[in-house]
């Protein structure tokens, strides 16, 4: 298996613009994560599904983010509109019940930048 | 809500010395996991504690769950440069089932 897929690698996109963001998760997970992480915050959970649904969005910073999930293979986080103090690195991570763990596996993450 | 307390928040060791960082949650947790980063990285499970007193071990590293299942605690015995990174511990609270990750500790190795 590939690991957990994210597009793009680097955004950098100026302020009101419109940002999606695209994660693959490793085949046969059942839950998908999106966080975010910057120097100031850390690493903040921003919201999980199960199954394709959204269980937990209480991390969410505000409306200008939504997600979504159609599928089990696709999400999408999107910012709109885009603020520079959305600039930071967003991870998707996946899990299953594997050997009776929920192990979290991270993609590479996407570098967002908002001038 | 739940909050995880992380600390130290930095920690710089000459190599060889040995390593700990602690985790305190507010709220009782169900598990903790410790995930490592290396600088540029993303972050990488290493181990899952669920047990009340739980002890495990990976090779230098001895992972502890506390009795009340509201605090953590990572150890590295004779630290080595490729130990360089920032360990995060990730709880999952019993009570909502929320997950909420420590600021993590960064670690780094003088050889």
């Amino acid at each position: 298996d590939a690991g957990v897929i994210q597009s793009p690698r680097h955004e950098v996109t100026e302020m009101g613009q419109e940002v999606t963001l695209r994660c693959k998760p490793i085949s046969g997970h059942d839950y998908l994560f999106w966080y975010r992480q910057t120097m100031m915050r850390g690493l903040e959970l921003l919201i999980y599904f199960n199954n394709n649904v959204p269980i937990d969005d209480s991390g969410m910073p505000e409306d200008r983010f939504s997600a979504k999930m159609p599928n089990a293979s696709f999400s999408t986080l999107k910012i709109q509109p885009s603020e520079p103090r959305d600039s930071a690195v967003y991870f998707c991570a996946s899990s299953g019940r594997d050997r009776g763990l929920y192990e979290q596996f991270f993609g590479p993450g996407t570098r967002l930048t908002v001038l | 809500g739940q909050q995880v307390m992380q600390i130290p928040q930095y920690q710089h060791v000459q190599e060889g010395e040995d390593f700990t960082t602690y985790c305190n949650s507010s709220t009782t947790l169900s598990n903790i996991q410790w995930y490592k980063q290396r600088p540029g990285g993303h972050p990488v499970f290493l181990i899952q504690l669920v047990k009340s007193g739980e002890v495990k071990k990976q090779k230098r590293l001895t992972f502890q769950f506390g009795e009340a299942k509201k605090n953590s605690s990572l150890h590295i015995t004779a630290t080595q440069t490729t130990d360089v990174g920032t360990y995060f511990c990730a709880g999952w609270s019993v009570s909502n089932y929320k997950l909420t990750f420590g600021k993590g500790t960064l670690l780094t190795v003088n050889p």
